[in-house]
C-alpha cells in the first residue's frame, strides 16, 4: 500500500517564486490535511478538506491556498514564497468514522532563500 | 480552542532507563487521544491511541493511559533502546472533530548506549 505520498521531498525556492506540493492518498479517505513543522513548535494545520470540493483553513492559511477536484489529490499551493515559510510540510489523511488514526506522508523540507 | 501541553526536551537517557513523557490536553468533551513517533527524516506515524476514559494503548512496549480526571496521557516505556531515539507528539481529536489533530510541540528523547 502506497498510503499517502508527497512530492517534492526537497525543494528550495527564491522569495516570491510560486510553487504547488503534491500530495495523493490511495485508501478513498474523505479527510485530508496540510500541516507545517518547525522546530521546536509542534505541527500546525494550514488547509483541511472533508471531501471533494470542500477545502477550509486551518491555523495557518496565509500564503497558501488548496484545492480538491478529486478524493485522492490534495496540492498545497504557495503563490510568493516568502522565508517565514521555510519548514517542513507534512500531508496527512483520514477515514473521518469513529476514531481512527490519520495517515501521514514523509514530509517536503522546503527553503525559502 | 483545544490544546495540547507535553514536556519540554530534548529528555537524554541511558540505555533500559524507565522513560516517562508527561502530556496533559484541554478539551470540550471527550477527546480521543493519540501518541505519534517522528524518526530522523521520516513523517508521524501511530504509535499508539485511546478513546475513552480509562483506556490504556499500548506498543512496542509503550503504555499510556487515558485520565480523565487529570485530563493526561503520559507515555512510559520501562526499558528504552537506542532506537527508540525519536520525536515524540502527544494529540488529540475532539470527537466528532473534523479538523484533525491538536499536537503538542513534541518531545525529543535521546537514547544513549
Amino acid at each position: 500500500n502506497a498510503g499517502v505520498t508527497q512530492t517534492p521531498k526537497f525543494r528550495i525556492l527564491k522569495i516570491g517564486q510560486s510553487m504547488t506540493l503534491q500530495c495523493t492518498q490511495d485508501m478513498n479517505h474523505n479527510y485530508m490535511y496540510w500541516y507545517r513543522q518547525d522546530p521546536g513548535m509542534g505541527l500546525k494545520l494550514i488547509y483541511y478538506s472533508v471531501g471533494a470540493g470542500i477545502t477550509d483553513k486551518g491555523e495557518v492559511p496565509n500564503g497558501y491556498n488548496v484545492s480538491r477536484s478529486t478524493t485522492e489529490d490534495f496540492p498545497l499551493r504557495l503563490e510568493l514564497a516568502a522565508p517565514s515559510q521555510t519548514s517542513v510540510y507534512f500531508c496527512a489523511s483520514w477515514r473521518g468514522l469513529g476514531t481512527g488514526e490519520l495517515f501521514f506522508g514523509e514530509g517536503s523540507r522546503l527553503t525559502v532563500l | 480552542g483545544d490544546s495540547v501541553t507535553q514536556m519540554e526536551g530534548p529528555v537524554t537517557l541511558s540505555e533500559e532507563a524507565f522513560l516517562t513523557i508527561n502530556c496533559t490536553y484541554t478539551a470540550t468533551g471527550y477527546p480521543s487521544l493519540f501518541w505519534y513517533v517522528q524518526y530522523p527524516g521520516e513523517g508521524l506515524q501511530l504509535l499508539l491511541k485511546a478513546t475513552k476514559a480509562d483506556d490504556k494503548g499500548s506498543n512496542k512496549g509503550f503504555e499510556a493511559t487515558y485520565r480523565k480526571e487529570t485530563t493526561s496521557f503520559h507515555l512510559e516505556k520501562g526499558s528504552v533502546q537506542v532506537s527508540d531515539s525519536a520525536v515524540y507528539f502527544c494529540a488529540l481529536i475532539p470527537r466528532g472533530g473534523a479538523d484533525g489533530l491538536t499536537f503538542g510541540k513534541g518531545t525529543h528523547l535521546i537514547i544513549q548506549p
